[in-house]
């Protein structure tokens, strides 16, 4: 499985915007990149998703590198709900049926300071 | 809509029980996910099913773990016979079409004593 690289912990301010980064350099062409975070007590929560392009939802957004060796998302107002753990993580499609794993790393844990 | 819904939400246990996990998907997703979420291990996929059969058991942890998924409504886990390290949280999780987003339940906390 493709791996991906995130720092264990982040800090931002409240109201302010918060770039996560993720690194992913044995990224095939067919890797689709996700985030998704865990809100404490809670099961994960999907973010925000893309293969190539920019994506923009009422989440988030999501910043891939041209050569899609790393990515970052990107909280353009940081609120204290936001303090979750952050995932990234690289999903396979192989095949028909194609592989739906979704494998979980550590995360970053988001620390929101009021 | 009310979500994937997992039962009981809590489950205390002696080892050597049999422990039965049971998950409701999104009505009208094809997809169900099992996971196991642990302080040393992170999370992690079980098994998952597609259209009601199984297709990746490969992260089920040992013969002690089996899931079934009856219809598109209703899936169990279960361990028999149980042993305090699978003590974990066990989440659910369905998706609409094959590579979409999933949603989680909101877990199982399994302590086996």
């Amino acid at each position: 499985d493709a791996k991906t690289t995130q720092p264990n912990s982040m800090e931002s301010n409240e109201e302010e915007p918060v770039h996560l980064p993720c690194n992913h350099s044995t990224i095939s062409g067919t890797d689709y990149i996700h985030w998704y975070r865990q809100l404490p007590s809670q099961g994960p929560e999907y973010v925000i998703h893309g293969l190539t392009s920019n994506v923009n939802n009422r989440m988030a957004s999501l910043a891939i590198a041209e050569d899609r060796k790393s990515s970052t998302l990107i909280l353009h107002r940081a609120t204290l709900r936001d303090a979750a753990v952050y995932y990234c993580i690289l999903r396979e499609v192989r095949g028909d049926f194609g592989n739906e794993k979704l494998t979980f790393g550590t995360g970053t844990r988001l620390t929101i300071i009021p | 809509d009310a979500g994937v819904i997992q039962s009981p939400r809590h489950e205390v246990t002696e080892m050597g029980q049999e422990v039965t996990l049971r998950c409701k998907p999104i009505s009208g997703h094809n997809s169900l996910f099992w996971y196991r979420q642990t302080m040393m291990r992170g999370l992690e996929l079980l098994i998952y099913f597609n259209n009601n059969v199984p297709i990746d058991d490969s992260g089920m942890p040992e013969d002690r773990f089996s899931a079934k998924m009856p219809n598109a409504s209703f899936s169990t886990l279960k361990i028999q016979p149980s042993e305090p390290r699978d003590s974990a949280v066990y989440f659910c999780a369905s998706s609409p079409r094959r590579g979409g987003e999933q949603f989680f339940g909101p877990g199982t906390r399994l302590t086996v004593l």
